[in-house]
């Protein structure tokens, strides 16, 4: 089946510790996907798009074909970072649209 | 106003009551969507158009009913609804349905008594 997986639902960290949100696809078709993020009270928006291959707030994501993962990394969390984020593929449809999604908690 | 707007931002509906929920994108995008935003399931795609055209119906209850009478503006029809319908309901627009980044509004909060 196609999907976008997130296995995890909630992250939480220390402040200046390393983060790993997971991603994982299974898709044919070409794999540029995208990660989105929703600050609390804020509305959902774009974090970065593998495409685009920047570094957005301190994160990067690679495409690693081979482990068909798409994980979201930052090295050192701050607390600003504590919000919900999204894995998505690049169309969205009645069968492949948005990962579960997971919550990143950064403590003081 | 610029970006994706949605209008209102709460309702509260009678599960016999009939109201519409508007999205309007002042970006340019020939493609919007609905989707569904609550707590049991963080995400649901709802309907896709693209170019006006209905792209995309994830097993939509017919209780609600998409209208997009042009590229700019998305409506979603409701009625009879139930309890558990109520959520956050977000629109997006995107350049077109495919490789594009999709940009959100604010979501209307509807509570159905």
């Amino acid at each position: 089946a196609q999907r976008v997986t997130q296995p995890e639902k909630l992250l939480s960290v220390f402040k200046g510790a390393p983060v790993e949100l997971k991603c994982n696809y299974s898709y044919s078709g070409s794999p540029e996907l995208f990660w989105y993020v929703q600050y609390s009270r804020q509305r959902l928006q774009l974090l970065l798009r593998h495409i685009s291959r920047e570094s957005i707030k301190g994160f990067t994501a690679d495409l690693n074909k081979g482990e068909t993962s798409f994980h979201l990394k930052k090295p050192f969390a701050q607390e600003e970072d504590s919000a919900m984020y999204y894995c998505a593929p690049p169309r969205a449809n009645s069968k492949l649209t948005f990962g579960k999604g997971i919550t990143l908690s950064v403590r003081p | 106003e610029t970006g994706v707007t949605q209008t209102p931002r709460h309702l509260v509906m009678g599960m016999t009551n009939k109201k519409s929920l508007k999205c309007e994108q002042h970006l340019g995008h020939n493609a919007m969507y609905w989707y569904k935003q609550s707590a049991k399931k963080p995400l649901e795609l709802m309907f896709v158009y693209n170019f006006k055209e209905q792209t995309e119906n994830n097993s939509v209850p017919s209780r609600f009913s998409p209208e997009c009478p042009n590229s700019s503006h998305l409506f979603l029809h409701l009625h009879t609804l139930q309890p558990e319908d109520s959520a956050l309901y977000l629109c997006a627009s995107s350049s077109a349905w495919g490789l594009d980044t999709q940009y959100f509004g604010p979501g209307t909060r509807l509570t159905v008594l």
